[in-house]
């Protein structure tokens, strides 16, 4: 499959523990986003990167929320002292900067804070 | 990017045409309107786009009114596995990140 993979699919943490997720894009596209998905509604945009700089950050990332594309491959977004309103669903997308900018999305790390 | 306005559920029976409408009176000149679709425990799934023209692929058709404050997501044949969440997203296209902002979508229920 060549598909965006996310790991792990489900995370069921305690309040206060941190927790991280990886993302393996698509071979050869440069750009990946992280989105964050409630229970019914749309996903919203969190950070994205262009190739291994991170350009941009919505003011949904608070600074318990840290995201890495170290050689500009996969990418990693860590939560540190969880807190129950984190729990949601965080999704990863890529794509090319050459093409109409399709994002191809991975299924999704299902995130849990009791 | 200009807000959209979608019915928030539409029912259709399987083997009949889903038309899936999409209001974006404020959209401007630059601006594309792109769908996507999110199956039940999946990541949202691209559908098709367009700016000014009619556009069909092997998923969809999207027919664009001819002021662009309104679009239309054809499915020509639904089927049970088209049951899902759609959303209608216009964005302007450039080299900055083109980040997608998703509003609530319609949820599309294809019956047998």
């Amino acid at each position: 499959d060549t598909g965006v993979s996310q790991d792990p699919r489900h995370k069921i943490t305690k309040r206060g523990q941190n927790v991280t997720f990886r993302c393996d894009p698509i071979s050869e596209h440069n750009r990946l986003y992280w989105y964050r998905q409630t229970l019914g509604q749309g996903p919203e945009f969190l950070t994205y990167f262009q190739n291994e700089a991170q350009l941009e950050k919505s003011r949904l990332l608070s600074d318990r929320f840290s995201a890495e594309r170290p050689k500009g491959s996969f990418s990693t977004l860590e939560i540190q002292r969880t807190e129950q309103g984190d729990s949601a669903m965080y999704l990863c997308a890529s794509s090319l900067v050459q093409q109409y900018n399709e994002q191809f999305f991975g299924p999704g790390t299902r995130l849990t804070v009791l | 990017d200009a807000k959209t306005t979608q019915p928030t559920s539409m029912d259709c029976a399987e083997g009949r045409a889903a038309n899936l409408p999409c209001n974006h009176s404020t959209i401007s000149g630059n601006e594309y309107v792109y769908w996507y679709r999110q199956i039940h425990s999946q990541g949202p799934q691209y559908i098709i786009h367009g700016l000014k023209n009619n556009e069909t692929n092997e998923m969809a058709s999207l027919i664009i009114t001819e002021d662009r404050k309104s679009s239309t997501l054809i499915l020509p044949h639904a089927t049970l596995r088209d049951t899902a969440v759609y959303y209608c997203i216009v964005r302007v296209l450039n080299n900055a990140g083109n980040m997608l902002t998703f509003g609530g979508g319609t949820r599309l229920m294809v019956k047998p």
